[in-house]
């Protein structure tokens, strides 16, 4: 039973190229967050997404950042135009559908560290 | 500013002692979770409090949670080297969607030493 993956690990991007990092959650789950984490914070929430739907974006930076989570495949946060500031670990995480308290419990992925030179 | 604020920022015990860490909140909450952070790994997991509940217990761990004050502490009991980790607390506030983004804190970054 695969966790949720994400890839790549590490991503290194020249400033003004774009960045797209991938997330598939565990299997039976149909909700997907994206959080990132600076140096030495903790992790702040960027979007909550179900199938091609987007709930809540309330995190998101307004311009060159969008999520997408389609009927078929991973979910994709893409990062366009990328600047020395976008260097961050960005984090997956997904819960289940069902209802009640299981539907707060995230599980994690092993997170994608964006390094932009 | 930060949901959750985490205290201490760092702490560094001896193994088999006991380590707290307490974590402070200032919005109305349904639950609040701990979650645990290896260095350069994913979170994970640790406990769930409920907002009607008052403390919870999960192998050595032990949680309180005071939403008078709008407070919570994790304590781990005979603390070992595999413990060393960052330990985050996080927030649960419904807006009525159904599952809402967590709201994490900075951390406490905790030393067990050998």
């Amino acid at each position: 039973n695969a966790g949720v993956m994400q890839n790549p690990r590490h991503l290194v991007r020249r400033r003004g190229q774009e960045a797209r990092l991938r997330c598939s959650p565990m299997k039976g789950h149909s909700h997907v967050y994206w959080y990132r984490q600076l140096p030495e914070e903790g992790l702040k929430f960027m979007v909550y997404l179900q199938k091609e739907n987007i709930i809540d974006e309330s995190g998101m930076p307004k311009e060159r950042f969008s999520a997408e989570f389609p009927k078929e495949g991973p979910s994709i946060l893409r990062i366009q135009q990328v600047v020395r500031g976008d260097s961050a670990a960005y984090f997956c995480a997904s819960s289940r559908s069902q209802g009640g308290l299981a539907k707060n419990i995230q599980y994690f992925g092993a997170g994608t560290r964006l390094s932009v030179l | 500013s930060q949901q959750g604020e985490e205290d201490p920022q760092a702490l560094s015990i001896q193994e088999g002692e006991n380590a707290t860490m307490n974590c402070s909140y200032k919005t109305s909450i349904n639950n609040l979770q701990w979650y645990r952070q290896n260095s350069g790994r994913g979170l994970v997991h640790l406990i769930l409090i409920r907002s009607n509940e008052r403390e919870k217990h999960s192998g050595r761990l032990r949680v309180t949670l005071d939403t008078s004050k709008k407070s919570s502490s994790l304590l781990i009991t005979a603390s070992r080297a595999a413990d060393t980790a960052s330990y985050f607390c996080a927030t649960v506030v419904f807006s009525g969607g159904g599952a809402d983004g967590l709201t994490f804190g900075k951390g406490t970054h905790l030393i067990i030493q050998p």
